[in-house]
């Protein structure tokens, strides 16, 4: 079966930096997204990484390894509207994404 | 730029009812798809629309449906509704040039939250 396991919730302190883990097991695979999702809004794009590495964009990073099914979002110098749901979503052979369940990250001052 | 428009935000339906729920993709993309965000999980994935027809589907029941019009937008139908349904209904939108490769990235709107007493 297809299947992404990502934490449930994390807490970080503000200015710190957080690492949210995601394993997926697919069908086929064409990538890997994260999407950013605050409470009550629609899930917005982070990054997609398809070969292996990592992927540095400003505060935000994401790093794949297609060998081991296993990607992390790194969040640096933390800030409070970072607090949201951090969606992991690989796509299969179909070209469909299939989603974790989100982690929810909380940031305290 | 208007983005992914949903419409309603918000709507109560009883079991046995039947809902439709409304769509306008962002501009310049033509590919829709359909996800139910039930509390505190993921989106799963109903079905996807490009060129007036349905391309792929979830798995979910017959009682889902949809349509796509000549303008691209898009309604999602749910018939003899069940309590199980009440979720986070989301609708994404891209280019249908990069809707069937690996870097699709998808435009959300805000959703249309159904609850089904």
């Amino acid at each position: 079966g297809q299947n992404i396991d990502q934490p449930t919730e994390m807490t970080a302190t503000e200015g710190a930096i957080v690492q949210i883990n995601c394993t997926y097991q697919t069908s086929g695979f064409n990538g890997l997204f994260w999407y950013q999702q605050h409470a009550g809004e629609a899930p917005t794009f982070l990054s997609y990484n398809v070969l292996d590495g990592l992927e540095e964009k400003g505060r935000f990073s994401s790093f794949l390894s297609r060998s081991k099914g296993y990607s992390y979002l790194l969040l640096k110098e933390l800030q409070m509207k970072d607090s949201a749901s951090y969606l992991c979503a690989a796509m299969d052979s179909n070209y469909q994404l299939i989603w974790g369940a989100g982690t929810k990250l909380i940031i305290k001052p | 730029d208007a983005g992914v428009t949903q419409s309603p935000t918000h709507l109560i339906k009883t079991r046995g009812q039947q809902v439709t729920l409304r769509c306008s993709p962002k501009s310049g993309h033509d590919t829709v798809s359909w996800y139910q965000q039930a509390l505190g999980q993921g989106p799963q994935f109903i079905f996807q629309y490009y060129e007036e027809e349905e391309r792929q589907r979830g798995n979910f029941p017959d009682r889902f449906s949809g349509h796509q019009f000549p303008n691209y937008s898009s309604e999602l139908n749910v018939n003899a509704l069940l309590l199980g349904d009440s979720a986070l209904y989301l609708c994404a939108s891209s280019p249908g040039e990069q809707a069937f490769s690996g870097a699709n990235v998808l435009t959300f709107g805000a959703g249309s939250r159904l609850t089904v007493l």
